[in-house]
């Protein structure tokens, strides 16, 4: 079965500052995985995934994150944060070879400070 | 470019009334997926439809049910609401069934609370 750790319930960092959210997986099959982000009372926008090929993605709004098979983890990594980075970040993996069947991590609530 | 639309966004019940949950996918998109989010709480895959047919299956009680319609709307029924079924339900839609090619895009959510 597969599960997602996030390490992090929260992460609080300066503007401009870099920042890693640190997710780790278990997955008996092959690996899916993707990062979603979530500001306050909205719904979930899809940042990078990782499918196959290179294991460093690159998403949007500057994120990226690598895929590490030996380590199991999928970390995300912004190299300078802006306050509009604020909001809370799932890590999640494929429940079922879908992109749609999501089993998602606890969350990590980003606060980034002036 | 169209989304997911959720109707409504808003939603208050009272403990054993019934909810219905409605989704409206991105034009094309044949394959919905409901998701519950608690509060403070990551968001649970409830059930998935293809082409009008259930596909996939979660976490989703006895008490509630979906359906997918010819125009692949689809509505998700709570029956004897419950305190703890107060969350936020999310809808995502997708083209082409099930497979990992096909990206998932969410909707904003309808936000269900109980009282």
């Amino acid at each position: 079965a597969q599960s997602v750790t996030q390490l992090d319930s929260q992460v609080p960092v300066f503007e401009e500052a870099p920042v890693e959210l640190r997710c780790n997986y278990s997955s008996s099959v092959s690996v899916y995985l993707f990062w979603y982000v979530q500001y306050p009372n909205q719904g979930l926008q899809l940042l990078l995934k990782y499918l196959s090929g290179s294991t460093l993605v690159k998403g949007i709004n500057g994120f990226e994150a690598e895929f590490n098979k030996s380590q199991t983890s999928f970390h995300l990594r912004k190299p300078s944060v802006h306050i509009s980075d604020t909001a809370e970040y799932f890590c999640a993996v494929s429940g079922g070879g879908s992109q749609g069947n999501l089993i998602f991590g606890k969350g990590t609530k980003l606060s980034v400070k002036p | 470019a169209a989304g997911v639309i959720q109707s409504p966004r808003h939603l208050i019940k009272e403990k054993r009334e019934t909810a219905t949950l409605k989704c409206y996918p991105i034009p094309r998109h044949d394959t919905v997926y409901w998701y519950q989010q608690g509060p403070g709480q990551d968001p649970q895959f409830l059930i998935s439809f293809y082409e009008k047919m259930q596909s996939d299956k979660g976490s989703i009680p006895d008490r509630f049910s979906a359906q997918q319609f010819s125009d692949y709307h689809s509505e998700l029924n709570m029956s004897s609401l419950e305190l703890g079924d107060s969350a936020l339900y999310f809808c995502a839609s997708s083209f082409g069934g099930i497979g990992v090619n096909t990206e998932a895009f969410f909707g904003q959510g309808t936000r269900l609370t109980v009282v």
